[in-house]
């Protein structure tokens, strides 16, 4: 069983949609949650990070985590085309001063107009 | 432009050649990081530095592979003898140490074995 383990998709959506994104986890140790975004040939963009469990919003994206169940997940609101990417999710544990991130195989998003 | 840069960013080789790779982190990062990312999967850490310091390598990090980032600013990654496993998507990340952990990454330089 992987450390991280994400749906590749790809995941289907009409343009406006609510899209959710999600992530398991095995590692207890992780502590530390983050969300990229990555177009086709490119460097993945960070999208979102964070600490504790709970939610975060930053405009149109809200990243939520459980750290009981060792779930997290990206919400997308009013998605657009231009959000057609793969979404990484990558975590690190504390211990390693936040330096490994583990990422997830990524999700596959198609909005279409 | 003050993101992570690589060079180059395409490299064809033949199998058993060397070749090396060169990043350049945000100016302000002192940790710079090396990942791998093949088709249909996640970045793979490879090593970070902190500073000059190499602190961590991964399993992965065969000994084909050296590292390198002797002024703490820039860093090289050679891979010697190269096979046709090695071909792959390298990326560089730098972040700082204190404050703010993020890993912000560059275009990666993407790598074909023949």
């Amino acid at each position: 069983q992987k450390e991280v383990e994400q749906d590749p998709g790809p995941l289907s959506v009409p343009e406006g949609a609510i899209v959710s994104l999600n992530c398991t986890y095995s590692n207890s140790a992780f502590q530390y949650f983050m969300w990229y975004r990555q177009y086709s040939r490119k460097g993945p963009e960070l999208l979102m990070y964070t600490y504790s469990s709970g939610n975060k919003e930053d405009g149109r994206f809200t990243a939520q985590v459980d750290k009981s169940s060792k779930y997290i997940s990206l919400f997308i609101r009013d998605s657009q085309p231009s959000d057609s990417a793969t979404y990484l999710c990558a975590m690190s544990p504390m211990n390693s001063g936040y330096s490994t991130l583990t990422f997830g195989k990524g999700t596959m998003l198609l909005v279409s107009p | 432009d003050t993101g992570v840069s690589q060079d180059p960013r395409h490299k064809i080789t033949k199998r058993g050649q060397n070749v090396t790779f060169r990043c350049d982190p945000i100016s302000e990062h002192n940790r710079l990081y090396w990942y791998r990312q093949t088709l249909g999967q996640g970045p793979e850490f490879l090593t970070y530095f902190q500073n000059e310091a190499q602190l961590e390598k991964s399993r992965l990090l065969s000994d084909r592979f050296s590292a390198e980032r002797p002024k703490g600013s820039f860093s090289t990654l050679e891979i010697q003898r190269t096979e046709q496993g090695d071909s792959a998507m390298y990326l560089c990340a730098s972040s700082k140490t204190s404050g703010s952990y993020e890993q912000f990454f560059g275009p990666g330089t993407r790598l074909t074995v023949l």
